[in-house]
């Protein structure tokens, strides 16, 4: 079955500081992959993708994930946390056959402290 | 230009009552989904159109789900008879050509609660 997982449920870094919010995907096929962003109060934002190409991807707010096929995981990161970066961040798998079926795994919540 | 919008932003409906859910996609998307999102869960899917055409509706979760876009912009999704267990946030996403590649836009969401 397709499926994602983020085994975190919650991050805590503190500012500064270099993060990773973990992501695995079990799909069969040749997966699209994202990361989104949900602020309190606020709609789900999205981050960046992979499609294909460079395994390391740039993205909005200064994040990049890594694309691993091998170990089937799409890790976001950001080299230093703000405070502002305290939120919940949902990794999302979909497929080149089918436009409608997007994935999202069931989040994480990042807290960073000052 | 304006982003998803939907409404109302909140609403509380008895059990038994029927609700109806508007979302207002980006002008010009091609593609519209909706959501359901438990507390402390990711969104689920529900349905997905591509104009007015109703693509994909495997998962709406019972047959008093029902979604509609008549002309192709405005979506309502609708609910007859809710039950408790149908209380969650109701998101609506638009892309812009209804590929698998296009990032999706978000509105914020409906709340639902039903007692």
């Amino acid at each position: 079955a397709q499926s994602v997982a983020q085994p975190e449920d919650q991050v805590n870094v503190a500012e500064g500081n270099p993060l990773t919010v973990k992501c695995t995907y079990s799909v069969s096929g040749n997966p699209y992959l994202f990361w989104y962003v949900q602020y309190p109060n606020r709609g789900l934002q999205f981050l960046l993708k992979y499609i294909t190409g460079d395994n390391l991807v740039k993205g909005s707010y200064g994040f990049e994930a890594e694309f691993n096929k091998s170990q089937t995981s799409f890790h976001l990161k950001k080299p230093s946390a703000l405070v502002s970066d305290s939120a919940l961040y949902f990794c999302a798998v979909s497929f080149y056959s089918s436009a409608s079926k997007i994935i999202f795994g069931s989040g994480t919540r990042l807290s960073i402290r000052p | 230009g304006a982003g998803v919008s939907q409404s109302p932003r909140y609403k509380v409906a008895k059990r038994g009552q029927d609700v109806a859910l508007r979302c207002d996609p980006i002008s010009g998307h091609v593609s519209l989904f909706w959501y359901q999102q438990a507390l402390g869960q990711g969104p689920e899917f529900l349905t997905y159109f591509q104009n007015e055409a109703q693509l994909d509706k495997s998962g709406l979760p019972s047959d008093r789900f029902f979604a509609e876009r008549p002309e192709g912009s405005v979506s309502t999704l609708k609910i007859q008879r809710t039950q408790q267990e149908d209380s969650a946030v109701y998101l609506c996403a638009s892309s812009s050509q209804g590929l698998a590649v296009d990032e999706q836009y978000f509105g914020p969401g409906t709340r639902l609660t039903v007692t």
